[in-house]
């Protein structure tokens, strides 16, 4: 049982490259999260899913695409690669909440340089 | 839009002081505040808080929701090295259907000396 894991764990893009990061879970949970982490923000949302097939912006969504082809599979693509898109980019998944709120379980991180 | 903010922003302290970190939070419907640890990579899950004046505590790490007041504190007492680590207050958004979207605060970086 691998929890979340994400590829690549670094990347240095040029601005005007693309690139997808790949976010797998093997806990069979419904709900998949994109965040982006820089320094004295916290996390922020980018976007998230809930289910196979289904995407939603969150909070940051500019600039980034997602796809949720497959249960277990949430795909991250910058499509040309900003400076401002440096950052730590942490995936997430919980199971399906029914009214009340279920842990989040969090990847080890993609750190990408855009220079 | 809900808010969450943290302070302090870093603290640094020596082994076996006690430290309290703060969270404050605006949110429509509020369900829960949940508090996690993040050391090198991943953040991982420390509380979820529900109710008021009822602590949690997991060894030497207690927190406490106050729901009249917004706020919630995290307390770590006789601190080790290994609490080192940015500690992220979070609370899942409002909205007609709970998907679980957190809001997080910017988080609190705790430096312990030896």
């Amino acid at each position: 049982n691998a929890g979340v894991t994400q590829t690549p764990k670094f990347r240095v893009l040029k601005t005007g490259q693309s690139m997808t990061l790949l976010c797998a879970q093997d806990m069979n949970h419904e709900y998949m999260y994109w965040y982006r982490q820089d320094p004295g923000m916290g996390l922020r949302l980018i976007h998230y899913s809930v289910g196979e097939g289904t995407t939603a912006k969150g909070e940051v969504p500019d600039g980034y695409n997602v796809s949720r082809l497959k249960k277990q599979n949430f795909l991250l693509g910058l499509e040309s690669a900003a400076p401002s898109q440096t950052s730590v980019y942490f995936c997430a998944s919980s199971y399906s909440p029914s009214g009340s709120y279920n842990e989040q379980f969090f990847g080890p991180g993609t750190r990408l340089t855009v220079l | 839009e809900d808010k969450v903010v943290q302070s302090p922003l870093s603290l640094v302290v020596h082994e076996g002081d006690t430290v309290t970190l703060n969270c404050s939070y605006e949110v429509t419907n509020f369900r829960s505040l949940l508090w996690y640890k993040q050391e090198k990579k991943a953040p991982t899950f420390l509380f979820m808080l529900t109710s008021s004046g009822i602590e949690k505590k997991s060894g030497r790490l207690s927190s406490i929701l106050d729901k009249k007041e917004l706020f919630s504190i995290l307390n770590i007492t006789a601190t080790q090295t290994g609490d080192s680590a940015i500690y992220l207050c979070a609370v899942p958004n409002a909205g007609g259907t709970s998907y679980g979207k957190l809001t997080f605060g910017q988080g609190t970086i705790l430096t312990v000396h030896p």
